[in-house]
């Protein structure tokens, strides 16, 4: 497809499991990003990654929180021992970053995370 | 550091009448702006962007943004709006001086068109 790809779209867990929420970019877009979007609290910048640099990890909320990036398209986003306040929409957005900061976003359209 | 106000939680309008959604940013350097929004249950979709140049930036779906520099602002207009412009708006802002190139956004702003 042409769009930012995410999956699960849905996903009900007990409170302590790991869970993992992918993302698949739009294919040539070097920079990903993962935010959080909980309940009247906005977007919240997780992690970035762009092309082979070092990603920039610093809106993880905890340890729990890990990502990965492999061959430079696919990301999965791990969240281990999951909590209830946890439970939120998880985003995924790309840009195509060749050259400049000027690129907007492309989103897809989230996985929703509810923790029991 | 990066900061981005939307003042207001929600904004109700009538259709047919002119709309506001307000911005403010905070950045060390000179900003890029950008508006997103976001319909029920869906991903958020880019609407318009400033970069540099003309300080009125048109977009999509008819919405405009008028960057000021002096009030560190970035409002989002439309002249008349529709019952279909409902949804939650996004401002965002990055630092042109970062190389990182992460965008920093609002809480969002609710927008409610009555027919």
């Amino acid at each position: 497809g042409a769009g930012v790809s995410q999956s699960p779209s849905n996903k009900v867990t007990e409170k302590g499991k790991d869970v993992e929420l992918r993302c698949d970019p739009i294919s040539g877009h070097t920079a990903l990003y993962w935010y959080r979007q909980s309940l009247g609290q906005g977007l919240e910048f997780l992690i970035y990654f762009q092309g082979n640099s070092a990603p920039d990890k610093s809106g993880l909320p905890s340890d729990r929180f890990s990502a990965e990036r492999t061959g430079g398209s696919v990301s999965t986003l791990t969240i281990q021992r999951t909590q209830q306040e946890d439970s939120a929409v998880y985003l995924c957005a790309s840009r195509e970053a060749a050259g400049s900061n000027t690129g907007e976003l492309f989103f897809g359209e989230g996985s929703r995370l509810t923790v029991l | 550091a990066q900061s981005v106000a939307q003042p207001e939680d929600q904004v109700n309008v009538a259709e047919g009448n002119p709309l506001t959604v307000k911005c403010t940013y905070s950045v060390s350097g000179n900003p890029y702006l950008f508006w997103y929004v976001q319909y029920p249950n869906r991903g958020l979709q880019f609407l318009l962007k400033y970069i540099t140049g003309d300080n009125l930036v048109k977009g999509s779906y008819g919405f405009e943004a008028e960057f000021n520099k002096s009030q560190t602002s970035f409002h989002l207009k439309k002249p008349s709006a529709l019952v279909s412009d409902s949804a939650l708006y996004f401002c965002a802002v990055r630092d042109r001086r970062g190389s990182q190139g992460n965008l920093i956004f609002g809480k969002g702003t609710k927008l409610s068109v009555k027919p």
